[in-house]
C-alpha cells in the first residue's frame, strides 16, 4: 500500500511558465514532508521541505504548499528553467523513521 | 565537505554472486539509511542505522541481505547469493540525529545476470 503518491509520472512545461508537481499521502502520522530533486547517475539531492505546522514554504523559485485536510501537498517551480528537467520525488516522515518516498515525477522544460 | 561517498558506483555480476557495497557517510552524521530504488519508483527504505545500531532493518530480506556498522561511521551492505531482481540501485544516506533532512550519495547501480 502507496503511503506516498505521485499520480503523475511525466510532465511537460514551457520554459518560463510554473511547473506544479502534485503528491498525496494516507498517513496521518506523517508531520514533515520534503521534496527531492534526481538527474541521471545521482543521487537525491534535498530541494525543499515543510512542517506539518506550516501550509506554506518559499525558497526562491520553488514554492511548497501543504493541505493537511486533503492530505495533498504540490511543488511550485516559477518561473521554469531548463535546468529544472529532472526526477522530482515527494518525501515524507512520522516522528523518528526514515523518509517514506513517492514514485517521482519527471519533469521536462521544453525550450 | 566531501559528501556521502558510495562504492561501486556499477556493479555487474552473475546470478548466485555475492556482491557487496560501501558507504562512508557525512562526518558526523550519526544516522545512516540504505535505500533501495528500482527502475521507475521511489527509494524504498532497507536499514537505518543509529550509531553502530541497527534501529529500524523490518524491510531488509534478512534470508539474503545483510548489513554492518561496526564502529558507527562506514557501513557495507552484502548480497548472497544475488538474484535477478536484486538488480537495482543502492542508495546511501546519512543525517545528523534527528534530523529531517537527509543527504544521499550518487548510488551503486546492480545488474545481475
Amino acid at each position: 500500500d502507496q503511503q506516498v503518491k505521485q499520480n503523475s509520472p511525466s510532465l511537460s512545461v514551457q520554459e518560463g511558465r510554473i511547473s506544479i508537481l502534485n503528491c498525496d499521502y494516507t498517513n496521518s502520522m506523517f508531520d514533515y514532508f520534503l521534496w527531492y530533486k534526481k538527474y541521471p547517475a545521482e543521487g537525491p539531492t534535498f530541494l525543499i521541505s515543510i512542517s506539518s505546522i506550516k501550509d506554506k514554504n518559499e525558497d526562491g523559485r520553488f514554492t511548497v504548499f501543504l493541505n493537511k485536510s486533503a492530505k495533498h501537498l504540490s511543488l511550485h517551480i516559477v518561473p521554469s528553467q531548463p535546468g529544472d528537467s529532472a526526477v522530482y520525488f515527494c518525501a515524507a516522515k512520522g516522528g523518528a523513521d526514515g523518509l517514506t518516498f513517492g514514485k517521482g515525477t519527471h519533469l521536462i522544460i521544453q525550450p | 565537505e566531501a559528501g556521502v561517498v558510495q562504492s561501486p558506483r556499477y556493479k555487474i555480476i552473475e546470478k548466485k554472486q555475492p556482491v557487496a557495497f560501501w558507504c562512508n557517510p557525512i562526518s558526523g552524521h550519526n544516522t545512516l539509511y540504505w535505500y533501495l530504488q528500482n527502475l521507475g519508483q521511489g527509494p524504498e527504505l532497507l536499514i537505518r542505522y543509529e550509531n553502530e545500531e541497527a534501529v529500524d532493518d523490518s524491510q531488509l530480506p534478512k534470508d539474503r541481505f545483510s548489513a554492518e556498522r561496526l564502529k558507527g561511521v562506514d557501513s557495507t551492505l552484502k548480497i548472497q547469493p544475488a538474484e535477478l531482481g536484486d538488480s537495482a540501485v543502492y542508495l546511501c544516506a546519512s543525517s545528523p540525529m534527528g534530523a529531517n533532512v537527509l543527504t544521499f550519495g550518487a548510488g551503486s547501480r546492480l545488474t545481475v545476470l
